[in-house]
Formats: structure tokens, sequence, C-alpha cells
């Protein structure tokens, strides 16, 4: 089964409009941690914004907020006030501990790729 | 410099052949991880390491080898290139960080084409 999934290929969105990324996960880890990445054309992958699964509060950096639904399994990304450099591939990503070694593994899902028109 | 980075950016080899992919990290983080990104696929793990010395496999590791003797390095090997490997490969280091996110740093990755 997969364990983030993204179901969005694509999305288009107004400049200065809000948009929402989907992301529903699964784990029957009590403790684990969700993370959004942004990856424009240049290739690199970016940290946005990171949701703990004992945090109380949706998490927030800036224009970007996570939508954490516990009881749902979904993490959804809301970017405000769009802007053209937002246009990118957006990726959803949960850690879990890896019990054998301690190591906390990032699983991803297959990305949303994101469009904002002038 | 300071951060995380892999060499060589851009490689094209023969099917067959050996190449190694270098990894460099220089906040002494503990853990470090290779990813292939393919299209219609995200990122996938290869292999991960908790420590120098310390490795093991993720979710698609055949074909790939890695060794970590010393924490700030953490090479992959390909030891008999296949065209399924042509990819992009990122490496990533973490650490706990304050609040214990154990966000990965992501290296700006390798195109790898195997002809």
């Amino acid at each position: 089964a997969q364990k983030i999934t993204q179901t969005q290929p694509g999305m288009f969105v107004q400049e200065k409009e809000a948009v929402t990324l989907d992301c529903t996960y699964d784990t029957s880890d009590p403790s684990y941690g969700l993370f959004w990445y942004k990856q424009p054309s240049s290739g690199e992958m970016i940290f946005l914004i990171y949701q703990g699964s004992y945090d109380q509060q949706n998490a927030t950096e800036g224009r970007y907020s996570l939508n954490f639904q516990k009881a749902r399994k979904s993490a959804n990304l809301v970017i405000s006030a769009s802007q053209l450099g937002d246009s990118a591939m957006y990726f959803c990503a949960m850690r879990e501990e890896t019990i054998q070694t301690g190591a906390n593994n990032l699983f991803f899902g297959t990305g949303t790729r994101l469009t904002v028109i002038p | 410099d300071a951060g995380i980075t892999q060499s060589p950016r851009y490689k094209i080899t023969e099917t067959g052949r050996q190449v190694t992919l270098m990894c460099h990290q220089t906040w002494s983080h503990s853990y470090m991880f290779w990813y292939r990104q393919d299209l219609g696929h995200g990122l996938r793990l290869i292999y991960y390491s908790a420590a120098a010395d310390i490795t093991d496999k993720g979710e698609v590791p055949d074909g790939y080898v890695v060794s970590r003797s010393k924490t700030e390095n953490f090479p992959l090997t390909l030891e008999s290139a296949t065209r399924s490997q042509t990819s992009v490969y990122f490496c990533a280091s973490s650490t706990r960080g304050q609040d214990y996110s154990y966000e990965q740093y992501f290296g700006p990755g390798t195109r790898l084409t195997v002809t």
C-alpha cells in the first residue's frame, strides 16, 4: 500500500489566489512527521513546512500552512496569495522511524505540479 | 563549502560500467540517505545510514552498494550500470533538530544517464 498519496498530478491557480494541494498518508506508527518539499524546475529540493503527529496546532510558515486532519490521515498544503515563483513540483513526505537502526526515513508521494497563471 | 554536496552533477556512462556517486556533508549529521527520482514515482529510498559503518537497504536497493567509513561521506556505487538506473540521484542528511523533526537536507542531485 502507498504510504503517501497525492491525487493531483497537476494544479493551476491564478496569481494572488490560494490553492490547496492534497496529501493523504497511511501509517500505524503513532509517532510520525509530515513534510512538504518544493522542487522548482532547477531541480533542488526545498523544505517548506513540517507537522509532527503530536502537534496540536496546524503548522504555518509564511504563506504556507499545513491543514492536518489526523483522523482522516490527511496533510494538505495551503499556499496563500500565490506568486509566479510558486510554480513548481510539490512533494508530500512522511517520516517514520526504522526500529532496527533508529533512522527516520522519508516516504514520498508522486508529487503535484503547480502552475501559477498570471 | 558548508552544506551537502554531490559529485558529479552530471554523468553519462555505458551499460555494464561501475560508477560511483559521491555525497559529502559538513554538518556532521548522523543520518544520510540516497534517493532516486523517476517520473511518476517521486523520490524512492535506495539506501540509508544511521552512522558511520551502519547502513541498511531502502525501498529500491538492487544494483547499488553503499559504504560509510566517515560520518561526512556517503558514496553510492552502481556495480554494473543498467539503463533502468538512468535517473536523478539525491543525497540527503538529517539530524534530530530542536523540534525532533529529523528534517532532511538535500544535495543538488546527480543526473545519471546510462547508455
